[in-house]
């Protein structure tokens, strides 16, 4: 069955610091990836997406996410972090003809 | 932009207690989706529906009911609730589902406890 494994349960990081979220999934065929966002009592908010093409990808908010097919990844990025990033942050893959496949997520704690 | 709404955000209910989460999408959606979110579980698929009055199982139906007679809303149903339902429930929806790269837009979720 296809999965989606987000390594790291909770992060934290200084104000300012850069950050990176890995995300690595399953499953031989190219998905489609997203990125979603989930901030305290809320629903989960688009970040970004990648189809195909430029493998580098940017969303809202300044952040970015890089596919590297060969590492089966799709890493999230952000160079400076602001405290109103933190957050809960989702990995997500949908393959042709599946539905979407969910990481665990993981929690971003900023520090002043 | 897409705003999927559901009815309550929070809601408490006792065991037995028949639940009905209701979720409307003002943007003629195609796909519909109820997800539980529980810590360290993340999102798992309850029920989906790609047409009105269409339904179909997600990863954990058991409990669970779904009614779609409008295209915009798309309701779950507890039976009978149990505590072991007490969790964040999410509504999505898609635009189409031949385009495998229709994003998911979410709801703000409802917080159901059961007592």
């Amino acid at each position: 069955a296809q999965s989606v494994t987000q390594p790291d349960i909770h992060i934290t990081v200084s104000e300012g610091a850069s950050l990176e979220l890995r995300c690595n999934y399953s499953y031989g065929a190219t998905p489609y990836l997203f990125w979603y966002v989930q901030s305290p009592g809320q629903g989960l908010q688009l970040l970004l997406k990648y189809f195909s093409g430029d493998t580098l990808v940017q969303g809202i908010k300044g952040f970015e996410a890089e596919f590297k097919r060969s590492q089966s990844s799709f890493n999230l990025r952000k160079p400076s972090v602001h405290w109103s990033d933190a957050a809960e942050y989702f990995c997500a893959v949908a393959w042709r003809g599946q539905n979407f496949v969910f990481g665990p997520g993981t929690r971003l704690s900023v520090l002043p | 932009d897409v705003k999927v709404t559901q009815s309550s955000r929070y809601l408490v209910k006792r065991t037995g207690e028949k639940v009905f989460l209701e979720c409307v999408q003002d943007m003629d959606h195609e796909n519909m989706f109820w997800y539980r979110q529980d810590p360290g579980l993340g999102l798992r698929l309850i029920y989906f529906s790609y047409d009105v009055k269409m339904k179909e199982k997600g990863d954990i139906p058991e409990g669970y009911s779904v009614s779609r007679e409008k295209k915009e809303r798309f309701s779950l149903i507890l039976e009978s609730a149990s505590t072991n339902q007490t969790s964040m429930y999410l509504c999505a929806s898609s635009f189409d589902r031949t385009l495998y790269n229709s994003p998911l837009h979410f709801g703000n979720g409802t917080r159901l406890t059961v007592t």
